[in-house]
């Protein structure tokens, strides 16, 4: 069956550090999405990808940063960790434009 | 002004209620209506999915859009423990990326 994975589950690090969460997904699908889920907030869209080279900036882009090399990969990159950024964030597909968006299982981060 | 609006609760209602879930939203471009559920540290997962106005009925939910008035509702009939969870709303225009609601925390209580 197709599915998506985030790596790692959950992470621990220090203020100022770079990290970075993957995504991966089978689906083969153009449309990956990053969204951060927080308390009071619900999910917040940080970044996305129509396609190979394409990336877009979402509504809380700020110290984050994406790349797209291929179709399957849409990693996330926190430049230098703040504890604002402490969250779980979830990467997601979507097949075609207005179709449903399938989630991974989260990266739950905490910055200390 | 959010683009869309959703009560986050938490709801509590008893085994067998009647739950009735809503949001708003500004944006009358929005053509894409959907409900995600998500349990406690999972993902969302599509629930119910509409296409302009209308109602769509899966079982014991529904999910009705009003253009109208830019507001969406979903009703579970029946609530069982198992549909304890957080609700989101989320609709999109065309290609555009889907947006949240805050969510809603529902309890039903055995």
């Amino acid at each position: 069956d197709a599915e998506i994975t985030q790596s790692p589950r959950h992470k621990i690090t220090e203020t100022g550090r770079q990290v970075t969460l993957a995504c991966h997904q089978t689906w083969n699908h153009n449309n990956m999405f990053w969204y951060r889920q927080d308390l009071g907030h619900g999910l917040r869209l940080i970044h996305y990808s129509y396609g190979v080279q394409d990336t877009n900036k979402g509504e809380v882009s700020d110290g984050y940063s994406v790349s797209r090399s291929n179709t399957e990969d849409l990693p996330l990159t926190l430049e230098s960790a703040a504890s604002s950024q402490t969250s779980v964030y979830f990467c997601a597909t979507r097949g075609a434009p207005g179709g449903e968006l399938f989630f991974g299982e989260g990266s739950r981060l905490t910055v200390l | 002004q959010k683009e869309v609006e959703q009560d986050p609760g938490p709801l509590s209602v008893p085994e067998g209620a009647i739950v009735s879930l809503n949001c708003t939203y500004s944006n009358s471009a929005f053509q894409y209506f959907m409900w995600y559920r998500q349990y406690s540290r999972k993902g969302p997962e599509l629930l119910m999915y509409t296409y302009s106005s209308g109602n769509k009925e899966d079982g014991r939910f529904t999910a009705q859009v009003d253009k109208s008035s830019k507001y969406i509702s979903l009703f579970i009939r029946d609530s069982q423990p198992s549909d304890s969870a957080t609700y989101l709303c989320a609709m999109s225009s065309g290609n555009t990326p889907l947006v949240f609601g805050k969510g809603t925390r529902l309890s039903v209580i055995a």
